[in-house]
């Protein structure tokens, strides 16, 4: 089992809808969580952090944390084709310093 | 902003050479990495840095070696190249360990013939 999974997709959704991102991981201590946006050819830059179960909204984007469940999902609202890239789950597990990245999910946003 | 530097986007080795990839941050972030990334595998760790001449291994260390004389860089060494680390390779920093972000480079493409 990989430490942090999400499904490669692609995944895609037509302008203007929700997109919806899942990810789950294995180490029931972690704390800290993260996606990431990555465009191709081009290094991830970060889009939310979330360390609270709950919901956290950031403009278009709401991260989702379940820890009893160890599930994150990012939603991305009124979708653009400029989303489309690969989205990179993170998770910082127990004893902090190391940061464990899923494989990630291609997003296509279709105009 | 912060800026992390990459001395190379794209490099070209032979098999058995000594390669030497550089990684500079700018804004005096305590810790410092190195990933590779490869399709289907996502980022996967080589090393890390919290402070100057502290080191850790990653998930992935066998066949590199990493230097940090000073705070903002951070060398990634591959003692004798070979093909299957053909990659890209990732240096990103981050100020706090256990809650921050980290901030990434543009990246090294490195292929090993």
């Amino acid at each position: 089992q990989k430490e942090v999974e999400q499904n490669s997709g692609p995944l895609s959704v037509p302008e203007g809808a929700i997109a919806s991102l899942n990810c789950t991981y294995s180490d029931r201590g972690s704390q800290s969580f993260f996606w990431y946006r990555q465009y191709s050819g081009k290094s991830p830059e970060l889009i939310m952090f979330i360390y609270s179960n709950g919901d956290k909204e950031d403009g278009r984007f709401t991260a989702q944390l379940n820890k009893a469940s160890q599930y994150v999902s990012l939603l991305i609202r009124d979708s653009q084709p400029s989303d489309s890239a690969t989205y990179l789950c993170a998770v910082i597990k127990t004893g902090g310093f190391k940061t464990i990245f899923g494989a990630g999910t291609r997003l296509f946003v279709k105009a | 902003d912060v800026k992390v530097t990459q001395s190379s986007r794209y490099l070209v080795k032979r098999t058995g050479e000594k390669v030497f990839l550089e990684c500079v941050q700018d804004m005096d972030h305590e810790n410092m990495f190195w990933y590779r990334q490869d399709p289907g595998l996502g980022l996967r760790l080589i090393y890390f840095s919290y402070d100057v001449k502290m080191k850790e291994k990653g998930d992935i260390p066998e066949g590199y070696s990493v230097s940090r004389e000073k705070k903002e860089r951070f060398s990634l060494i591959l003692e004798s190249a070979s093909t299957n680390q053909t990659s890209m390779y990732l240096c990103a920093s981050s100020l706090f360990p256990k809650t921050d972000t980290q901030y990434f480079g543009p990246g090294t493409r490195l292929t090993v013939l």
